[in-house]
């Protein structure tokens, strides 16, 4: 199946600084990719999508501002959680979607994030 | 708005016990509903996806079912190993909001040799 890649997999950093994550798509164009967070043993929240060349669309009550998604080429969408704070902390996981009679997702192997 | 729940939260069984997941949705108007396997610390890996016109798939010792009129999916596994131990996801594709999956709550399966 279609591969998509995070990097890095898991990051600290101090309260205050901000934290940008790249998901890849790596052999197939993705026109949308898709942002979820979870916490500790509960399910995958929505936070965003993403298409190529456009404004991401935030879910409700996910700040824009706070969580940035550029969605510059066809391979490659970025998540920068600025001025992170330890209630950022958590898995962020992205998703691409690949446009095939089944209207799959492909999903990253996620980055968690642990904010001091 | 759609909601999907998972029961039950957690499951522990011998190795090479047969055993169902539940899956159930509020909304019936679904796209498809999928199943995913999730190891610690990792992403999702995609096991099945049921179309809404389809009642069932099967993958290897896997075979999921789809009931749409009642909002009720299930996820049998045979002969289970060791190996199937991770947390298993359901999620479906609304016909509105076409994009967006809904996940469930997930059901944590240890299996013990």
């Amino acid at each position: 199946g279609a591969v998509v890649s995070q990097h890095p997999s898991w990051v600290i950093c101090k309260s205050g600084t901000s934290v940008k994550i790249e998901c890849r798509s790596l052999d197939f164009q993705a026109t949308t990719m898709f942002w979820y967070r979870q916490f500790p043993k509960q399910s995958l929240m929505l936070m965003a999508t993403s298409n190529e060349g456009s404004k991401a669309t935030y879910e409700q009550g996910v700040e824009k501002d706070k969580f940035l998604i550029n969605h510059a080429s066809l391979t490659l969408s970025t998540l920068t959680v600025t001025s992170a704070h330890p209630e950022d902390s958590s898995f962020y996981i992205c998703s691409a979607r690949v446009l095939t009679g089944e209207e799959t997702q492909y999903f990253g192997p996620g980055t968690r994030l642990l904010v001091l | 708005k759609q909601e999907v729940t998972q029961i039950p939260a957690a499951l522990s069984v011998p190795e090479g016990e047969n055993l169902v997941l539940n899956c159930s949705f509020t909304d019936s108007a679904i796209y498809n509903l999928q199943w995913f396997r999730q190891d610690p610390g990792k992403g999702l890996t995609s096991l099945l996806l049921i179309q809404s016109s389809q009642r069932e798939q099967t993958s290897g010792r896997l075979n999921a079912s789809l009931d749409k009129s009642s909002g009720r999916s299930t996820l049998y596994i045979a002969a289970s190993q060791p190996g199937d131990s991770a947390t298993y996801l359901c999620a479906v594709r609304p016909h509105t909001g076409f994009q967006k999956l809904v996940f469930g709550t997930g059901t944590r399966l240890l299996v013990s040799p």
